[in-house]
């Protein structure tokens, strides 16, 4: 029974590295969404696909963030250069429709 | 631009009270507000509300929307120690991402 998947779980890299976070959405779900949640903070969001239409990008802090999602199904969240400040927890989060959001368990990214 | 505040930021109280958390909002299109609790990583759905007035309940937990003056509460009765998490609100607009508030540290003690 499958739920949202993420991969890794957790992520220890070297500033200036670039690292790559993926997802799996529930099957069908046509929407996918990607949060990141800083120590003490909400949730940020960053990017949001919707079917085959162009991505809402709105959220992404910089330059360094991109995503995709191929297929419609799978998504990579890509941070390139990364800095301290892109440690956080990255949450990744499907819907059938754009109202309830199933969350998968998210990505540790560690920066050091 | 989009936001939601919550309140208390955190609350500690013990086994058996009665909590109210509180979240306004200010968003363009309301189309749904959502309450989420957070015990690790990922948050988990417990409400969704679109329309004033209009109690939904689940077990201890209840929530209600006022549209007229933007705001949604959390109610939970009879705390228990496993209602500890942070609770999480969002709001779903037109452009139907989610904004979330900070949410509130509730802290259920023994």
């Amino acid at each position: 029974g499958a739920g949202v998947s993420q991969s890794p779980s957790n992520k220890v890299t070297e500033k200036g590295k670039d690292v790559e976070l993926r997802c799996d959405p529930i099957s069908g779900h046509t929407a996918l969404y990607w949060y990141r949640q800083s120590l003490g903070q909400g949730l940020e969001f960053l990017i949001y696909f919707q079917g085959n239409s162009a991505p809402d990008k709105s959220g992404l802090p910089s330059d360094r963030f991109s995503a995709e999602r191929t297929g419609g199904s799978v998504s990579t969240l890509t941070i390139q250069r990364t800095q301290q400040e892109d440690s956080a927890v990255y949450l990744c989060a499907s819907s059938p429709m754009p109202y309830e959001q199933y969350f998968g368990p998210g990505t540790r990214l560690t920066v050091t | 631009e989009d936001k939601v505040v919550q309140s208390p930021l955190s609350l500690v109280v013990h086994e058996g009270d009665t909590v109210t958390l509180n979240c306004s909002y200010e968003v363009t299109n309301f189309r749904s507000l959502l309450w989420y609790k957070q015990e690790k990583k990922a948050p988990t759905f417990l409400f969704m509300l679109t329309s004033s007035g209009i109690e939904k309940k689940s077990g201890r937990l209840s929530s209600i929307l006022d549209k007229k003056e933007l705001f949604s509460i959390l109610n939970i009765t009879a705390t228990q120690t496993g209602d500890s998490a942070i609770y999480l609100c969002a709001s779903q607009g037109g452009s139907e991402k989610l904004v979330f508030g900070k949410g509130t540290k509730l802290t259920v003690n023994p």
